[in-house]
């Protein structure tokens, strides 16, 4: 069945760069997209950027300047990269997927919480 | 950006009340409007889609409709296992979501 698993430091010290995988299991890479969402506890949703099945990418703009999504396919790894992290990027970070052209996001992974302090 | 607003924030209502949320776009969306339920510690799960489609396995006691700017979600009885926050989502452009709704027990 179609699963999605986050991983990564919990805390990142602020300004520096917070590094998580997401690793998919019953579907390809290829096949689905993968996007990056996060929430700050008790609060929203806010999307972040996808990997397209062809291996393109797309960013919130207000995250642009220091976002990377990218894939390693034979490992049905997603890996999403920010720098120069604050307080205010404390947030829990999801990975979804989402059949392309849908615009749903169908499949969450469980979260990874994310500090930022010294 | 479009901006999502839902209302109200917060939600209390009986078990088989028939409870209807909003979420409201800052521009037209042509139905390009999913929702959510979040329950307590967990991640989102997809309810409906394209305003009104039934995601699979999710009780018929859901249902979604809207269009425009205005979309609306509605549980026909509520259970107790519906306690949770909803989210609507649109994706007529780069996806937003709205702030929530907390929908709980009175």
């Amino acid at each position: 069945q179609v699963q999605l698993k986050e991983s990564g430091p919990g805390l990142v010290q602020p300004s520096q760069t917070l590094s998580l995988t997401c690793t998919v299991s019953g579907f390809s890479l290829t096949s689905y997209n993968v996007h990056w969402v996060r929430q700050p506890t008790g609060k929203g949703l806010e999307w972040m950027g996808v990997i397209w099945t062809g291996g393109s990418t797309d960013y919130n703009s207000a995250l642009k300047s220091r976002l990377s999504i990218s894939r390693d396919t034979s490992k049905s790894q997603v890996f999403l990269k920010m720098n120069s992290l604050q307080t205010e990027d404390i947030a829990t970070y999801y990975c979804a997927s989402e059949l392309p052209g849908t615009g749903y996001f169908d499949y969450w992974g469980q979260g990874v919480m994310v500090t930022v302090s010294s | 950006d479009i901006q999502m607003t839902q209302s109200p924030s917060l939600l209390s209502a009986s078990v088989g009340d028939r409870v209807t949320l909003s979420c409201k776009a800052s521009q037209n969306i042509y139905k390009y409007l999913n929702w959510y339920q979040q329950k307590l510690g967990e991640a989102p799960k997809l309810l409906i889609y394209y305003t009104n489609s039934l995601q699979t396995g999710i009780p018929s006691r859901f249902s979604g409709s809207g269009s425009g700017t205005d979309y609306t979600l509605t549980i026909s009885s509520l259970q107790p296992e519906d306690v949770a926050t909803y989210f609507c989502q649109q994706y007529n452009s780069w996806p937003t979501f709205g702030g929530g709704t907390k929908l709980e027990l009175k």
